[in-house]
């Protein structure tokens, strides 16, 4: 059975700050694709970035980036430079191959303070 | 613009009525899903639709029913069976269900409160 988990339910930093989010998975899968959203108060997920379960490079685009590491499962997700503009819920999920729906962990609640 | 739509944003409903939630998409989605979204909950799946006509259940499917008549259409309806309807609903969709291209996208959600 494929889960997610966020085990950081709310963090809080200070604006500037570099902020990291984990995320685990379990799946049996070999195929898999994970995913990042973000939340913010106005409850529309916003897609953040897909990545393959075949595809291992960490990727960066601005402040935001994500390390994806298969041995540990888990597929972690740090902003730079934090603002209060990032101040969401951010949510991580899972999707295998062999299925066909796309599973969410309970989501991480980010303060980031003036 | 293309996107999802889901309306309306408020519902409000006694207890005891059904209701029904609309969501269209206008970017040619094969895939498309509910999901419902309760404090500390996180975002649990009720139904998804890989094809117009086909639908499955998710995690937590008793007390809801939907329909996908057409593509751009996934109504959800919550009937008097479900318990605790008060949540945050969302709807979404993806090119397709299978293969890489599977992410989904969101429509603004719908609140709905039982009084």
């Amino acid at each position: 059975a494929q889960k997610v988990t966020q085990a950081q339910t709310e963090i809080s930093v200070v604006e500037k700050e570099d902020v990291t989010l984990d995320c685990v998975y379990e799946t049996r899968d070999t195929t898999y694709y994970l995913f990042w959203y973000k939340q913010p108060p106005s409850g529309e997920l916003v897609f953040l970035i897909r990545r393959n379960s075949f595809d291992e490079q960490n990727e960066i685009s601005g402040r935001y980036s994500w390390n994806f590491q298969k041995s540990t499962s888990s597929f972690n997700f740090t902003i730079t430079a934090s603002q209060v503009v990032d101040s969401a819920v951010y949510f991580c999920a899972l999707s295998e191959a062999a299925g066909d729906k796309i599973i969410f962990g309970k989501g991480t609640r980010l303060h980031i303070l003036p | 613009d293309g996107g999802i739509t889901q309306s309306p944003k408020y519902l409000f409903r006694k207890e005891g009525q059904n209701v029904t939630l609309s969501c269209e998409q206008n970017l040619n989605h094969d895939a498309m899903y509910w999901y419902r979204q309760d404090p500390g909950q996180g975002l649990r799946l009720i139904y998804y639709s890989q094809i117009v006509n086909d639908f499955q259940k998710g995690d937590i499917a008793e007390g809801y029913s939907v329909s996908r008549e057409k593509k751009e259409s996934f109504p959800l309806t919550v009937t008097s069976a479900q318990k605790n309807p008060t949540a945050f609903y969302l709807c979404a969709s993806s090119i397709t269900s299978k293969g890489a291209r599977r992410e989904a996208f969101f429509g603004q959600g719908t609140r709905l409160t039982v009084v």
